[in-house]
C-alpha cells in the first residue's frame, strides 16, 4: 500500500528565500509528526498534529517556521527567509496512535 | 529532560554472526522505548518499541531488545545478521505524556561483511 510520500525529495534554494515542504500521510492516519535530520543535531522533534487538535509547535526552532495541516490530512512545512543552518533532511511519519510509525522518505533541503 | 547515548558509532559483523547495538538513556520520569532503522537515503522505520510489560520485546526482521531499568539500558540484538541488515539504527526515548516527542541518540551504523 501506499506509504508516507514527501515533496520535493530534493530542494536547493539561495538564503533568504521561502520554502514549502509537503508531506502525505497514509491514508486514514490521524497522527501526523515532522522531524529533522542534519549533521550537527541529528534527529529532531518539530511538530505533531494529532486530529483536530491545537499541533504541539514546541519543536519549531524559530518563528520563520511553520507548518499547517489541511483536512486531517496533508501537511505543508514552510520555513520563510532560510537561512544555511536550516539545511538538513525533513522527514514526515503518520501513525494512529501517538508515536511516529511510518516515515517518509524525507525532503533534502539545501540552503545556498 | 531525558538523553539517549549510543556509544558505537559503528559496529561491523560477519554474516550470520550475533549482533547487539547498545542504547543508554537518562530520564527523571516513566519512559517509553524504541529502536528504528534508517538504509540508505530512506526514511525510518520502527522496529520495535517498549510501552509496558514484558521487558522483553520482539520487533521485526528478527530483532529484539530488552528494557533494563535498573542498568537504564535498551540494547538491540539480532542473533544471526544477513547482508541486508547492513543500516544505520537510532534508539529513542520519549515521556509518558508526551511520547511523540521522541529523542533519538547520534544512530549505530551496522555493517554487515559476508
Amino acid at each position: 500500500g501506499a506509504g508516507v510520500s514527501q515533496s520535493p525529495s530534493n530542494k536547493v534554494t539561495e538564503k533568504g528565500k521561502d520554502v514549502e515542504l509537503r508531506c502525505d500521510p497514509i491514508s486514514g492516519h490521524t497522527a501526523l509528526y515532522w522531524y529533522r535530520q542534519s549533521l550537527g543535531q541529528g534527529l529532531e522533534f518539530l511538530i505533531y498534529f494529532q486530529g483536530n487538535s491545537a499541533p504541539d509547535k514546541s519543536g519549531l526552532p524559530s518563528d520563520r517556521f511553520s507548518a499547517e495541516r489541511t483536512g486531517g490530512s496533508v501537511s505543508t512545512l514552510t520555513i520563510q527567509r532560510t537561512q544555511q543552518e536550516d539545511s538538513a533532511v525533513y522527514l514526515c511519519a503518520s501513525s494512529f496512535g501517538y508515536q511516529p510509525q511510518h516515515f517518509g522518505d524525507g525532503t533534502r533541503l539545501s540552503i545556498l | 529532560a531525558q538523553s539517549v547515548t549510543q556509544l558505537d558509532s559503528q559496529v561491523p559483523v560477519f554474516e550470520e554472526a550475533p549482533v547487539e547495538l547498545r542504547c543508554n538513556y537518562s530520564s527523571s520520569v516513566s519512559v517509553y522505548l524504541f529502536w528504528y532503522v534508517q538504509y540508505p537515503n530512506q526514511g525510518l522505520q520502527l522496529l520495535l518499541k517498549y510501552l509496558s510489560g514484558s521487558t522483553l520485546v520482539k520487533g521485526i526482521n528478527g530483532f529484539e531488545a530488552e528494557f533494563n531499568k535498573s542498568q537504564t539500558s535498551f540494547h538491540l540484538r539480532k542473533p544471526s545478521v544477513h547482508i541486508s541488515d547492513t543500516a544505520e539504527y537510532f534508539c529513542a526515548v520519549s515521556e509518558k505524556d508526551s511520547s511523540y516527542k521522541l529523542i533519538f541518540g547520534s544512530g549505530t551504523r551496522l555493517l554487515v561483511r559476508p
